[in-house]
């Protein structure tokens, strides 16, 4: 099945730093999306890329589809503490009819205040 | 709040019981989706249904089921409960989407979880 590969694993960053991620695949994918996960929460949708080069952002969060199809970019931009958690990577399989999401194995962002 | 509900929070069993997972999607979402994540695993997709029927099926072991029901709430069931079901079973619903002249219902909004303790 597809496969999404993140790094890094985790990271340790000051306040005030930006922070850059990225998530890669063997695979094409149509969609990317961006997931937060907070201790003891479900996981947030941050931000959904629909196309190749494209470009979003959510405040101080971006994200970008890699023109290859095959990775994508989060930035955090002026790091806070609030920023801590998992950020997961998705793409779904949209074959037959089902959008199921599979998932990378998540960056886990530490913010030294 | 992601308008995703899921009962219970909390849930300790013993080995060989059988529990029931409730998940209502947000209003007006028709999909429904079941995920797993335990620590080894991350997130594992298991099954899905869309307006009350299933559309497709993951990684999901045979003494696990689900159903959707005509109020779109749906139920997971696990049975012959083991020590490595005990995970976090998150439910997610999704409605669709469109951008980029494409519809889809790729933008899946998760609940709380419920996690899931088997001793």
């Amino acid at each position: 099945g597809q496969q999404l590969n993140q790094s890094p694993q985790s990271m340790f960053i000051q306040e005030g730093e930006d922070v850059s991620m990225n998530c890669t695949s063997s695979s094409i994918f149509n969609t990317w999306l961006w997931y937060k996960q907070e201790p003891g929460e479900g996981p947030v949708l941050l931000i959904a890329l629909y196309k190749a080069g494209e470009l979003t952002s959510n405040g101080r969060l971006t994200a970008q589809f890699g023109i290859t199809r095959k990775d994508s970019f989060l930035n955090i931009s002026a790091s806070i503490p609030s920023d801590v958690g998992i950020y997961f990577c998705a793409g779904p399989d949209s074959g037959a009819g089902s959008y199921q999401l599979t998932f990378g194995k998540g960056t886990k962002l530490s913010v030294i205040p | 709040d992601s308008g995703v509900t899921q009962t219970p929070k909390h849930l300790i069993t013993a080995t060989g019981q059988r529990v029931t997972l409730r998940c209502s999607p947000r209003s007006g979402d028709l999909s429904v989706y079941w995920y797993q994540q335990s620590l080894d695993q991350g997130l594992q997709f298991l099954i899905q249904y869309y307006n009350g029927e299933e559309r497709a099926k993951g990684n999901i072991l045979e003494r696990f089921s689900a159903q959707q029901f005509p109020d779109l709430h749906s139920e997971l069931n696990l049975s012959s409960l083991e020590l490595g079901d005990s995970a976090l079973y998150f439910c997610a619903s999704s409605v669709a989407t469109y951008r980029w002249g494409v519809w889809s219902y790729n933008e899946q909004f998760f609940g709380p979880g419920t996690r899931l303790t088997v001793l």
